[in-house]
């Protein structure tokens, strides 16, 4: 299947940990993204990459930092998690304009819950 | 800062109504406005787009209007159905901004039978 995968589906941790969400898309895109989905569905983008480079990075605490070892791949690592860093994390792709149309790709999101 | 504001949060409608969603947005600088749908579970997906030089597009039972001057836009889902339930977000683009997306809240749509 064709499509944008996210590792693990649910991440249950403790206050204080440090975890990673891994995301892989086989769409041939060059651009992918990662987005926070809160508890009121609010959804926010935090980050972009192009072919490896860091293009949008949105306001967030630097505890997360996101890496891309190629463009198929973008993983967020995230360090001493608090309480509020719980809420879906989704994972999106996309390549440029086709027809007119410009369309993220979404994964099927981490849901992580900090304790 | 929200800039982009939808309404309602939430919408019940019978099947076989009309839902109506409406979105305001602020930068003139977005130039492009995708509407996405979203089921429990799963990631977002894009449902319909519209771009400013054009005042309606329609897809099926699905149609957005745009008013540039006013700057909002608002999808209609004609003939609601079951199936439709979901949680509706509009978006705005800003190319030069790295093709970032800015959503809306959404609005949960709950089509009765």
């Amino acid at each position: 299947d064709t499509a944008v995968s996210q590792t693990p589906k649910y991440l249950v941790t403790q206050m204080g940990n440090d975890k990673s969400i891994k995301c892989e898309q086989n769409l041939g895109h060059d651009t992918m993204y990662w987005y926070k989905q809160d508890s009121k569905k609010f959804l926010k983008i935090m980050f972009s990459y192009n072919n490896k480079e860091l293009i949008i990075n949105e306001t967030v605490p630097n505890r997360f930092s996101p890496k891309s070892p190629d463009k198929a791949h973008l993983n967020l690592h995230i360090n001493s998690l608090e309480l509020g860093d719980s809420a879906v994390y989704f994972c999106a792709s996309s390549q440029g304009e086709r027809g007119q149309i410009f369309e993220q790709f979404f994964g099927p999101g981490t849901r992580l819950t900090v304790l | 800062q929200q800039q982009v504001k939808q309404s309602p949060q939430s919408l019940i409608v019978q099947k076989g109504g009309i839902s109506i969603i409406n979105c305001a947005y602020e930068n003139t600088a977005f130039d492009y406005f995708p509407w996405y749908q979203q089921f429990p579970g799963k990631g977002p997906a894009l449902l319909i787009a519209i771009r400013p030089d054009v005042s309606e597009k329609k897809e099926g039972r699905f149609t957005i209007s745009f008013n540039k001057s006013a700057k909002q836009f608002s999808l209609h889902i004609m003939d609601s159905q079951p199936g439709d339930s979901a949680t509706y977000f509009c978006a705005a683009r800003h190319k030069a901004a790295g093709n970032k997306l800015t959503f809306g809240g959404g609005t949960r749509v709950l089509v009765k039978p």
